[in-house]
C-alpha cells in the first residue's frame, strides 16, 4: 500500500489530452514539493517534472504538472506513442521523514 | 553531466548481507547540495525509497528498512554504497542509484542492477 495514491492504469488515443492524478495527505503532498518520473520497463526512470511543476530540459512541454492541496496532477497533451510508459509521483513525507512513491499508472496509448 | 552506474553481486544468499556500488562520473561526488540515493523496484511492483546520503554526510532512511540499512560515500573512488543486512526474498528487487539537489528531484539514474536473494 503506496502512500500516494495513483490509479493503476490511465489510457488515450493519439493526440489526446491525458491526466494521472496522485492523491497524498497533509504530511506530503499539502506541504512538499511533487515530482514526476517516467519509467519504460528496463530503462531508467526519467524525472518528467519537479517543484509540482517545473521541466527538466530537454522534456516537452506536452508534460505538465500541477499541485492543489492534498493532490496533484500530471497531464500530457498531444498524446504520442512514446508516451506509453509507467509514471509515478513522489514527494518528501514529513511524518515518515522520508521520500515516498505513488504506486504507479501505467499509461496505454491506444 | 553526471552519470550514475550500478555494481554489486546479482544474487545473494538469505540471511547475509546485501552490498551494492554506485560509481560517479561527470563530477566529484564532493560537489556541493547533491544528495546521493537508492530506490528500488520489486518485481512486478513500483517505486520504493531505500535511503539517502547528503552532501554533508547525513543519512535518511526508509523507516521500514532502517535497521538494516546503511549508506556510506568512498570519496576517493567517487562511490557511494548500499549495505543491506539480513535480506529475505522479500528483498529481491532491482536497485537503483541516483542523484539530485535538494528539491530538484533525483535526476539522474543508473541503469539498475536486480538482486535476487535466494539459497
Amino acid at each position: 500500500q503506496s502512500v500516494l495514491t495513483q490509479p493503476p492504469s490511465a489510457s488515450g488515443t493519439p493526440g489526446q489530452r491525458v491526466t494521472i492524478s496522485c492523491s497524498g495527505s497533509s504530511s506530503n503532498i499539502a506541504n512538499n514539493y511533487v515530482y514526476w518520473y517516467q519509467h519504460l520497463p528496463g530503462t531508467a526512470p526519467k524525472l518528467l517534472i519537479y517543484r509540482n511543476n517545473q521541466r527538466p530540459s530537454g522534456v516537452p512541454d506536452r508534460f505538465s504538472g500541477s499541485k492543489s492541496g492534498t493532490s496533484a496532477s500530471l497531464a500530457i497533451s498531444g498524446l504520442r506513442s512514446e508516451d506509453e510508459a509507467d509514471y509515478y509521483c513522489a514527494a518528501w513525507d514529513d511524518s515518515l521523514s522520508g521520500r515516498v512513491f505513488g504506486g504507479g499508472t501505467k499509461l496505454t496509448v491506444l | 553531466q553526471v552519470q550514475l552506474q550500478e555494481s554489486g553481486p546479482g544474487l545473494v544468499k538469505p540471511s547475509q548481507t546485501l552490498s551494492l556500488t554506485c560509481t560517479v562520473s561527470g563530477d566529484s561526488i564532493n560537489s556541493g547540495g547533491y544528495y546521493w540515493s537508492w530506490i528500488r523496484q520489486h518485481p512486478g511492483k513500483g517505486l520504493e525509497w531505500v535511503g539517502c546520503i547528503s552532501y554533508s554526510g547525513s543519512t535518511y532512511y526508509n523507516p521500514s528498512l532502517k535497521s538494516r540499512v546503511t549508506i556510506s560515500v568512498d570519496t576517493s573512488k567517487n562511490q557511494f554504497s548500499l549495505r543491506l543486512s539480513s535480506v529475505t526474498a522479500a528483498d529481491t528487487a532491482v536497485y537503483y542509484c541516483a542523484s539530485g539537489r535538494a528539491a530538484d528531484g533525483f535526476d539522474p539514474w543508473g541503469q539498475g542492477t536486480l538482486v535476487t536473494v535466494s539459497s
